[in-house]
């Protein structure tokens, strides 16, 4: 069936640096995948998406890249900042699924100081 | 402009009783989503509603779970004969067109629901 899973349930980094937070998925239908970023107490907000016929998509400070071949996705967040402090989720639909989005359990990325 | 909001924010009930959930799409947005955040997991499909088209129910965990979009706008989502394991953040969430699976779902800010 399919499945969206995250590697590592969270990832210090310290300020400046870069952060990659990574994915999986399991069916090969996929392709459209979002990432959305969940502060505390609140609903998830859009980052970022691609759809399956790119491999890497850029916006202000992320990059999502898209491996179809190991049906592994990422995302990277440039000079991470405090504020980048969130649980990520990576999500995905596929053709003839219906729009629902299936999402991964997420991963804490904590920014040090 | 604003977007989707969701009342109330938080809401605690005794094992048993009925809840309603309200969500208000983003303005001229066709289609509405319902998913369940339960503690520490990923998010749940429930629900999904596209203009006047029937809705997708599949994610309904179970008969006691209904919900209902009056004037293709604002959703209420109900929950009969609540039971603890219910107790979850229901979010809600629009996209403009709801016809594509490749579009981007806006999400509000949650109900926070506990059973007791």
């Amino acid at each position: 069936g399919e499945s969206v899973g995250l590697h590592l349930p969270t990832l210090s980094v310290q300020e400046g640096d870069n952060s990659i937070i990574n994915c999986a998925y399991s069916n090969s239908a996929s392709d459209y995948f979002i990432w959305y970023k969940q502060e505390s107490g609140k609903g998830p907000q859009f980052i970022i998406d691609i759809r399956s016929n790119m491999d890497k998509r850029q916006g202000q400070r992320v990059t999502v890249l898209l491996n179809k071949t190991v049906k592994h996705l990422s995302l990277q967040i440039a000079a991470t900042q405090p504020g980048d402090s969130a649980v990520y989720f990576c999500a995905e639909t596929l053709t003839g699924g219906g729009n629902k989005l299936t999402f991964g359990t997420g991963t804490q990325l904590k920014v040090e100081l | 402009g604003a977007g989707v909001s969701q009342s109330p924010s938080n809401k605690v009930t005794e094992k048993g009783k009925d809840v309603e959930l309200r969500c208000d799409p983003i303005s001229g947005h066709t289609a509405l989503y319902w998913y369940r955040q339960s503690l520490g997991q990923g998010l749940e499909f429930l629900i999904y509603f596209q203009g006047n088209s029937a809705p997708d129910k599949s994610g309904l965990p179970s008969d006691r779970f209904s919900a209902e979009r009056t004037g293709g706008s604002v959703s209420t989502l109900t929950i009969q004969r609540t039971q603890q394991e219910d107790s979850a953040v229901y979010l809600c969430a629009s996209s403009p067109r709801g016809d594509s699976h490749a579009e981007t779902q806006y999400f509000g800010p949650g109900t926070r629901l506990l059973v007791l």
